[in-house]
């Protein structure tokens, strides 16, 4: 089965607004929580990440939230832009040794109308 | 320049050939990945590797091998291809170790198609 869901495949948000996207999973051993963006014929890029030791994490417009009671990890975009719009992949992993083997969910395409 | 190259950009096989994709990296990262790209999929894990001959499955490893002899160079191989192997395969690198582990950099991808 799908360790990590997205369980949103698109979401349409208006300019200036707050993107959420939502990503679950199931392995309650995962310590490491990432989300990438991905424009069409482009290679994914981390956006933010965070260890399962902190529950929120910001940086300029991104929020991360964690919970790992209920298995659920979202990001949140504040003003949204138009230059947002593109794949978000969240993934989450286990470290072993000092690599995280990440498991990715299957996206978020994001729209942003102007 | 931190940079993590595929070659190639774009390939068409026919079923049953014999499919090699390259994957290098100019950053000495310890760990090195393959994953593939499907619609309503995701990225699904082929093979880790931890470092020269140290490789790990993933996910989907079934009719995939892989082959890593130098630090900064992973390689896919396709024995005998099929049609539901047509994707695009992403090839990634980590450092392994230290504050920045975890952070994946990825390749631009190849599209493989099999006929």
């Amino acid at each position: 089965g799908q360790q990590v869901k997205q369980s949103s495949p698109s979401l349409t948000v208006q300019e200036g607004g707050i993107s959420i996207l939502n990503c679950d999973y199931e392995n309650d051993m995962f310590d490491y929580f990432a989300w990438y963006k991905k424009y069409p014929d482009n290679s994914p890029t981390l956006l933010i990440s965070v260890r399962s030791n902190v529950d929120k994490r910001e940086d300029g417009r991104l929020t991360v939230f964690l919970n790992k009671s209920g298995k659920h990890f979202s990001l949140h975009i504040t003003a949204s832009q138009p230059e947002d719009t593109a794949v978000y992949l969240c993934a989450a992993g286990l470290h072993q040794g000092g690599s995280a083997k990440l498991i990715f969910g299957e996206g978020t395409k994001l729209t942003v109308s102007s | 320049d931190m940079k993590v190259t595929q070659m190639p950009r774009y390939l068409i096989k026919r079923m049953g050939e014999n499919v090699l994709l390259e994957c290098g990296q100019d950053m000495s990262h310890e760990t090195m990945y393959w994953y593939r790209q499907d619609p309503g999929l995701g990225l699904q894990l082929i093979y880790i590797s931890y470092d020269v001959d140290s490789n790990s499955e993933g996910d989907i490893p079934k009719g995939y091998r892989v082959s890593r002899k130098k630090r900064e160079h992973f390689s896919l191989i396709l024995d005998s291809a099929k049609t539901n192997q047509t994707s695009v395969y992403f090839c990634a690198s980590s450092l392994g170790t230290g504050g920045d582990a975890e952070t994946l950099y990825f390749g631009s991808g190849t599209r493989l198609t099999v006929l």
